[in-house]
């Protein structure tokens, strides 16, 4: 089983849905958890933490379930803006690195 | 504003030579990383360091080397590049990992 693994993608939405992607983790003794966005060919950067309580930022929900090692991005009213790769990434790797998934594809049409 | 800075952004080098990508952090992390990524897929890690004189392999086996003489500092080298090596290469610094990474804009390499 991969240390982090995310649904395939990609996801292809109009504008003004709401639109979820689903990671789970294998490492139980993960402490930290984060989403990151990544543009076509340019570098990740940070979305979000993700907080035991889960937390809200603006369009964006994150939420964790430590039992279930899954965590989660919803991203409600879609723009075009939205189109990206996001990056579920798990803290608590070998030496303590953090751990990315290979990510999931975004693209919302007009 | 980047606090991460890499150089050069993009570079077309022939095979057989000798290269050094540069990374800087003006942030004072102790942590710093290499990536390379190919267009479209994963992030692998190549290279990582925990402080001045520290440095360790990452997951992907390459072969380039860092050094890590100054806490701001975390070069690349590539004795020798070949096509194989095209690829864009990500430089990260942390405060431990517990805040998350913070990337430089990478250099595209291309080795003719």
């Amino acid at each position: 089983r991969k240390e982090v693994e995310q649904d395939p993608g990609p996801f292809n939405v109009p504008e003004g849905a709401t639109v979820a992607f689903n990671c789970t983790y294998s490492n139980s003794a993960s402490q930290s958890f984060f989403w990151y966005r990544q543009d076509c060919r340019k570098e990740p950067k940070l979305l979000m933490s993700v907080y035991s309580s889960g937390n809200e930022d603006g369009r964006f929900t994150a939420q964790l379930n430590r039992a279930s090692q899954y965590i989660s991005l919803l991203i409600r009213d879609s723009k075009l803006s939205d189109s990206a790769t996001y990056l579920c990434v798990v803290g608590g790797g070998s030496q303590g690195n953090l751990i990315f998934g290979k990510g999931t594809k975004l693209s919302v049409k007009p | 504003e980047a606090d991460i800075y890499q150089t050069p952004r993009y570079l077309v080098i022939g095979t057989g030579k000798k290269i050094t990508l540069e990374c800087s952090q003006t942030m004072g992390h102790d942590k710093m990383y290499w990536y390379q990524q190919d267009p479209g897929m994963e992030l692998h890690l190549i290279h990582y360091s925990y402080g001045v004189n520290s440095t360790e392999k990452g997951d992907l086996s390459s072969e380039s080397t860092v050094s890590r003489i100054r806490t701001e500092h975390f070069p690349l080298t590539l004795e020798s590049a070949r096509p194989s090596h095209t690829s864009q290469y990500l430089c990260a610094s942390s405060w431990g990992g517990v805040l998350g990474y913070t990337f430089g804009s990478g250099t595209r390499l291309t080795v003719v």
